[in-house]
């Protein structure tokens, strides 16, 4: 069966502080591995990557994907309270567009 | 560009009742795709739709089942509801087009099934 498996379960920060979130996973034929953040119901997109060592950077946030150990880690500098959400990590699997989630991680930032 | 779209917002249902939910999928997406999110888990994918077939299913019973229609929104039933089925019910849609690898998410429907 196709597992991914996110840790933390969840965190509590406080705000300015950085933040490490991990996703490791136990397939390797998958097109690409998708980051999303779920504030109260609708993921939303925020990475998607398919090559390893290479970097996504989009503001405060960064991911970078290491198919040689399997894993994949979002990274948030200078966290804000608007941070606050469940994150998380999803394959694209090789056939058809089916996407596989982990469990997520919980990150509430606080003021 | 108008996002995608689901109905209701959230339902109640009993145990052993049918229920139908409905998605409209992004403009110019043609692919839907149906997870079941249960709480403190993540989405789990229940089935897809292509032009109007169904294209890929989860490990969901047959009791799941679904339809899409030529403008490409797509429904939802489940027929003989019981409790596990209580969960956040996504749709996403996305463009074989454009790659599909982008999946954009409705804000779902709450069903809690008593």
């Amino acid at each position: 069966e196709d597992k991914v498996v996110q840790s933390p379960l969840s965190l509590v920060v406080h705000e300015g502080d950085t933040v490490t979130l991990n996703c490791s996973y136990e397939v390797t034929n998958f097109r690409s591995l998708l980051w999303y953040k779920q504030e109260k119901k609708a993921p939303t997109f925020l990475f998607m990557l398919t090559s390893s060592g290479i970097e996504k950077k989009s503001g405060r946030l960064s991911s970078i994907l290491d198919k040689k150990e399997l894993f994949s880690i979002l990274n948030i500098t200078a966290t804000q309270t608007g941070d606050s959400a469940v994150y998380l990590c999803a394959l694209r699997m090789e056939y058809g567009n089916k996407l596989v989630f982990g469990a997520g991680t919980i990150l509430r930032v606080k003021s | 560009e108008t996002g995608v779209t689901q109905s209701p917002t959230h339902l109640i249902k009993t145990r052993g009742q049918q229920v139908t939910l409905r998605c409209s999928s992004q403009s110019g997406h043609n692919t839907v795709s149906w997870y079941q999110q249960a709480l403190g888990q993540g989405p789990q994918f229940i089935f897809q739709y292509y032009r109007e077939e169904e294209n890929g299913r989860g490990n969901f019973p047959p009791r799941f089942s679904g339809l899409q229609f030529p403008n490409y929104s797509s429904e939802l039933n489940v027929n003989a509801l019981e409790l596990d089925d209580s969960a956040l019910y996504l749709c996403a849609s996305s463009s074989r087009l454009a790659g599909g690898h982008e999946q954009f998410f409705g804000p779902g429907t709450r069903l809690t099934v008593l």
